[in-house]
């Protein structure tokens, strides 16, 4: 069964601090690993999109890493802000089709305090 | 900024009446779906397009119905609200190559 697990459910740390949220995924044949940042009542907006190819991809002060043989994502916020405060989630894509389909992880609740 | 929108933003709705959100998207993408999400839980997808013409329910089970008759709009339409119908409606939309998938800012819907 596809599946997209992520890890912690919930994090809270303090502002300028570093933090690493992961992701483990049973998705197959994979296509790309998307991660995606909701603030409460919005829509997610896409951070990084790595396809198997590519181990590590930045945005800013979100760095993304991907390891396609063990089925691991990675995403390493730096510096944290107030801001920061919102839900990662980890999205595969997989290529089953010719149009593919998307799996979502329930999210990573991350609270950035002052 | 993603060109895909959403309306209403929020809706409080009484039981029995029909209601349809809208979703539209300037990108040209083949592409569409909505999810319903509640508060803390992941995105569930009910239903996706791969085009005009075309419609498919999706793994969560839904009441909704949708039609595709133009690219870029993609309505979803409730017949008969009820209140385990409360919850968030998210529209997205990518292209055919399976690239970056952007969404809508969300349809927050209370069915009283």
């Amino acid at each position: 069964k596809n599946q997209v697990e992520q890890s912690p459910q919930s994090l809270i740390i303090l502002e300028g601090k570093n933090c690493t949220l992961q992701c483990n995924y049973t998705v197959s044949p994979f296509s790309n690993l998307r991660w995606y940042k909701q603030d409460t009542g919005r829509g997610p907006v896409s951070l990084t999109i790595m396809t198997f190819s590519e181990n590590t991809k930045s945005n800013g002060r979100y760095t993304a890493t991907l390891d396609a043989d063990t089925k691991q994502s990675s995403l390493h916020i730096t510096a944290s802000q107030l801001s920061d405060s919102a839900s990662y989630i980890c999205v595969v894509s997989d290529r089953g089709s010719t149009l593919g389909r998307l799996y979502f992880g329930r999210g990573t609740q991350l609270t950035v305090w002052p | 900024e993603a060109d895909i929108y959403q309306t209403p933003r929020y809706l409080v709705i009484g039981t029995g009446k029909k209601i349809t959100l809208e979703c539209s998207q300037t990108m040209g993408h083949d592409k569409m779906y909505w999810y319903q999400q509640d508060p803390g839980m992941e995105l569930h997808l009910i239903h996706y397009s791969y085009g005009v013409n075309s419609t498919e329910k999706g793994d969560l089970s839904s009441e909704s119905t949708v039609s595709r008759i133009r690219t870029e709009h993609f309505p979803l339409t409730l017949e008969s609200a009820r209140p385990s119908h409360t919850s968030q409606y998210l529209c997205a939309s990518d292209d055919i190559k399976g690239g970056e998938a952007f969404f809508g800012q969300g349809t927050r819907l209370t069915v009283v």
